[in-house]
């Protein structure tokens, strides 16, 4: 059963828009959220990451919400821009002292020029 | 500072033979996990290991090892190929301590006929 699902395989935006992308989890013991972002024959990159005690972080135009009653993460590119087009993954883990992340199975997100 | 290097990218095995594939954690990172890849079954988490000793491992049979050199290398083994061994296997490494981000490398393609 997925602890972490991405509900959406893909999503295609505007050059300029914004990109959405969605996470749901089941765990509520989860506590700390990761996003990477992988391109074609290259391993995933760390994007940016929420701990539970928060609900939002931003780092340049990447923003990530965290709703925990809703057990849903968001991560928000603003303005998207074509080299954003990539497979993104949520990631999460339990518990302090343990650093084995759960991944989703990603949405694959087009900026079209 | 250099990533995360993997050896090698790709790797053609037959069933029932074993493989080796190796991880250079970044420079200063002590903690290396192995993840799995697939279409089907997505990111899954292999094992971790710490200070050459492994410290969580995922659900996975025995026929799948690792270890970790004195210089915070890792090598992964898996033994008796099955065809659905085939996948792209990661590796990640991550800072001591606190920090919860793993840096990833460019993975292992391995295929098994």
């Amino acid at each position: 059963d997925q602890q972490v699902k991405q509900n959406s395989p893909s999503l295609s935006v505007q050059e300029g828009r914004i990109s959405i992308l969605n996470c749901d989890y089941t765990n509520s013991m989860f506590d700390y959220f990761l996003w990477y972002k992988k391109y074609p024959a290259e391993g995933p990159t760390f994007l940016i990451s929420i701990s539970s005690i928060k609900d939002k972080n931003e780092d340049g135009r990447f923003t990530v919400f965290l709703n925990k009653s809703a057990k849903h993460l968001s991560l928000h590119i603003v303005p998207s821009q074509p080299g954003d087009s990539a497979v993104y993954f949520c990631a999460t883990k339990i518990g302090a002292g343990s650093y084995q992340l759960t991944f989703g199975k990603g949405t694959k997100l087009s900026v079209i020029p | 500072k250099a990533g995360v290097t993997q050896t090698p990218r790709y790797l053609i095995k037959t069933r029932g033979q074993q493989v080796t594939l190796s991880c250079s954690p970044i420079s200063g990172h002590r903690s290396v996990s192995w993840y799995q890849q697939t279409p089907g079954q997505g990111l899954q988490f292999l094992f971790e290991y710490f200070s050459e000793t492994q410290r969580n491992k995922g659900n996975f049979p025995g026929r799948f090892s690792g270890r970790q050199f004195s210089n915070s290398r890792s090598e992964m083994n898996v033994s008796t190929l099955e065809l659905g061994d085939s996948a792209l296997y990661l590796c990640a490494s991550r800072l001591a301590g606190v920090s919860y981000e793993q840096y990833f490398g460019p993975g292992t393609r391995l295929t098994v006929t």
